[in-house]
């Protein structure tokens, strides 16, 4: 299996500032890589597909970069709605494989 | 809209069975494969099974697989998943999940979840 590995697990950040988060695959992955934004109490919600292209209704504050084995999420100026945990996905091969998560607080 | 609506959960004994349905409205069910995903508080999700837009392909996670059936309906616009010897790390909330159509997988809709709970 594809193992998934996020840094950092957890960060706090001011409105306005900018995040990023990584995500590196155990093995090359070409550029299949899903971003998710999970609010408590709710399911997962697609951001980000093939590293860097936008779900509709994704605000564009919201980008992704890489291929290969390590890509990252950026948020521009962070808001208040940002809060929650993050999750990479890679779909290059079955079994479906998620990353542990970064968890995003807003101060 | 998308709607996707589980029911079935529950609380059930190791080495039980339960069935998880998940109504499906507001797009062609027929023409989007589907999945479960399931994920225990505080972790990531964790994939468990897809099905294509016909029934006749599916595949599993080992973790369940010879455990765990994936079905559809289509006249019903539902999809199932059927767990026996379901084990205490089968517990979880379980998700349903649909499929974007073209390309490689990405989990464009979910379903609220679903409470699985396997204990004694």
């Amino acid at each position: 299996d594809i193992q998934m590995t996020q840094s950092p697990s957890s960060l706090s950040a001011t409105i306005g500032d900018k995040v990023t988060i990584t995500c590196r695959a155990s093995q090359i992955i070409s550029s299949y890589l899903n971003w998710y934004q999970q609010r408590p109490g709710k399911a997962p919600s697609l951001l980000i597909y093939d590293a860097s292209t936008f779900q509709s209704g994704v605000p564009s504050r919201f980008s992704g970069s890489g291929s290969g084995t390590d890509f990252s999420l950026t948020i521009n100026s962070v808001q208040p709605e940002d809060f929650g945990t993050y999750y990479c996905q890679q779909s290059y091969s079955t079994p479906y494989t998620f990353g542990q998560g970064t968890k995003v607080e807003i101060k | 809209e998308v709607q996707l609506v589980e029911s079935g959960g529950g609380l059930v004994q190791p080495g039980g069975s339960q069935r998880l349905s998940c109504a499906a409205s507001g797009f062609t069910f027929s023409s989007f494969w589907m999945h479960w995903v399931r994920q225990v508080p505080g972790k990531g999700p964790v994939w468990v099974s897809r099905i294509n837009g016909d029934g006749s392909r599916t595949h599993y996670a080992d973790s369940v697989k010879g455990r765990f059936t994936i079905s559809r309906d289509n006249t019903k616009n539902t999809l199932y998943l059927q767990m026996s010897s379901l084990r205490i790390d089968d517990t979880g909330v379980y998700y349903c999940v649909r499929d974007t159509i073209g390309g490689r997988t990405k989990f464009d809709s979910w379903g609220q979840g679903i409470l699985v709970t396997v204990s004694s």
